[in-house]
């Protein structure tokens, strides 16, 4: 597509249960790029995947938190056993080596 | 880690008036990036600079580097309603490896009172 797709826009879930947040980058970006924005704040660098590079999951809050991006194109993260101070907004972006981020549209996440 | 520092937090200006805001940084770092976001949507790229000194316009938008690499600025000239948003700085480190990453500060608020 056009531009950096994220799915779903909202999610309400209930403390303790599992997401998954999907990405899907925009097509030949190498790069790509989880953050998360709470209420207000800026946004915090989650993990960075480049290639077939290891990926640096060195932003992860907790062990709950994993992502994988398959064939090098679509990412998926996953928080396992949410918890209410995961609400926020999920970004991802993409981009060329060493080149500007694309920013999707995010995805709201609301732990009740 | 690194961390930036951007003010102010906010905003609140008369449509027509020019406005300035900026980053600091302790570290050094390659790339300044400057965006705006609109609620319910990502950032969007508005200016990228990529050499210390470089000044870069893009429409009533102007964004310099500074010569240090550790700040760089936003001017907005003749503002108008739709410049409404949160303008975020971020700095990229691009030497390799994991410094691809972008660290952001935490924002700028714009009202513009038409």
């Amino acid at each position: 597509g056009a531009g950096v797709s994220q799915s779903p826009s909202n999610k309400v879930t209930e403390k303790g249960k599992d997401v998954e947040l999907r990405c899907d980058p925009i097509s030949g970006h190498t790069a790509l790029y989880w953050y998360r924005q709470s209420l207000g704040q800026g946004l915090e660098f989650l993990i960075y995947f480049q290639g077939n590079s290891a990926p640096d999951k060195s932003g992860l809050p907790s062990d709950r938190f994993s992502a994988e991006r398959t064939g090098g194109s679509v990412s998926t993260l996953t928080i396992q056993r949410t918890q209410q101070e995961d609400s926020a907004v999920y970004l991802c972006a993409s981009s060329f080596t060493g080149a500007p981020l694309f920013f999707g549209s995010g995805t709201q996440l609301s732990v009740l | 880690g690194q961390q930036l520092n951007q003010s102010p937090q906010s905003m609140f200006i008369q449509e027509g008036e020019d406005v300035s805001m900026n980053c600091t940084s302790s570290s050094i770092f390659n790339t300044w990036l400057w965006y705006k976001q609109d609620p319910g949507e990502g950032p969007v790229l508005l200016i990228a600079l990529y050499k210390a000194g470089e000044l870069t316009s893009n429409g009533r938008l102007t964004a310099q580097f500074g010569i240090t690499r550790k700040d760089s600025f936003l001017n907005i000239s003749a503002s108008i309603p739709s410049d409404v948003g949160i303008y975020f700085c971020a700095g990229q480190l691009s030497s390799g490896g994991s410094n691809y990453k972008l660290t952001f500060g935490k924002g700028t608020l714009l009202t513009v009172n038409p």
